[in-house]
C-alpha cells in the first residue's frame, strides 16, 4: 500500500522559517519525482515545488511565488522528501500536501497534508 | 506558466442530475510524442487530501466510478458527472502536467441544490 506522511507542521511567527518532511513507503521512491501543493484555507491548490529522480538529475522546480523561499530536498535512502520554507508570511499559511507523480503520469497519490499557520 | 481557467466556480444539482465543468488552457496540452493530452482531473471533499479522477483527459484511475467522464482536446476540456450522488458533493480541480510547473484551475464546488 502506498503511504505518504507529512510532518513539520505547527504555528510559526512572521520571519520564521519551517522545515516539512515527508515519509513513504509502498512504492520504489527512486522512480518518482515529489511535489508539494499547498492549499490555504478555504481556497484552492497550489502547485509549490517539484524534485525529479535520479534519472533527472534531481532537478528543482518552484513556484515563483516562493521562489528564493523554499528549497526541496530528497533522500532516496529513507524514501523521503523535504520542504525547507523561510521568510515566513501570514499567506504562507496553508495545508502542505506531499505528491508523487512521474515524467508521464500526475500526481497519483497524496499525503493528508501538514498544516502550517504563520501568525504572531 | 500555463494558465488553467475551469469554470463554473460553483454549481448547485440534485441528485441525478448530469453536470459539466470546464476547462480551459492558456496553450495546447497535447504532447506530439505520445499523442496525448496532459490534463488531469481531481476530486476534494471537505477535510480530504485530493484524489485523482482522470488523467490523459480521458482515463478514469482504477476504482472511479464511470459516470465521471473526461473529454476534450488541445486547449479545452470537460469533465461531465452523469447521475450526481450525494457522494460527489465536493471540490473539482483539473491540472495540467504538460509543463512545470503543473498548474491547477481555481476548483468548481459541487453542492447539493
Amino acid at each position: 500500500e502506498v503511504q505518504i506522511l507529512e510532518t513539520g507542521g505547527g504555528l510559526v511567527k512572521p520571519g520564521g522559517s519551517l522545515r516539512l518532511s515527508c515519509a513513504t513507503s509502498g512504492f520504489n521512491f527512486n522512480d518518482y519525482f515529489m511535489n508539494w501543493v499547498r492549499q490555504a484555507p478555504g481556497k484552492g491548490l497550489e502547485w509549490v515545488a517539484q524534485i525529479r529522480n535520479k534519472n533527472y538529475n534531481y532537478a528543482t522546480y518552484y513556484a515563483e511565488s516562493l521562489e528564493g523561499r523554499v528549497t526541496i530536498s530528497r533522500d532516496d535512502s529513507k524514501s523521503s522528501v523535504y520542504l525547507q520554507v523561510s521568510s515566513l508570511r501570514a499567506e504562507d499559511t496553508a495545508i502542505y500536501y506531499c505528491t508523487r507523480r512521474t515524467i508521464a503520469a500526475p500526481m497519483d497519490a497524496w499525503g493528508q497534508g501538514a498544516s502550517v499557520t504563520v501568525s504572531s | 506558466d500555463i494558465v488553467m481557467t475551469q469554470s463554473p466556480s460553483s454549481l448547485a444539482v440534485s441528485a441525478g442530475e448530469t453536470v459539466t465543468i470546464n476547462c480551459k488552457s492558456s496553450q495546447s496540452l497535447f504532447g506530439s510524442v505520445r499523442q496525448k493530452n496532459y490534463l488531469a482531473w481531481y476530486q476534494q471533499k471537505p477535510g480530504q487530501s485530493p484524489k485523482l479522477l482522470i488523467y490523459l483527459a480521458s482515463t478514469r484511475e482504477s476504482g472511479v466510478p464511470d459516470r465521471f467522464i473526461g473529454s476534450g482536446s488541445g486547449t479545452d476540456f470537460t469533465l461531465t458527472i452523469s447521475s450526481v450522488q450525494a457522494e460527489d458533493l465536493a471540490n473539482y480541480y483539473c491540472q495540467q502536467y504538460y509543463d512545470t510547473p503543473n498548474t491547477f484551475g481555481a476548483g468548481t464546488k459541487l453542492e447539493l441544490k
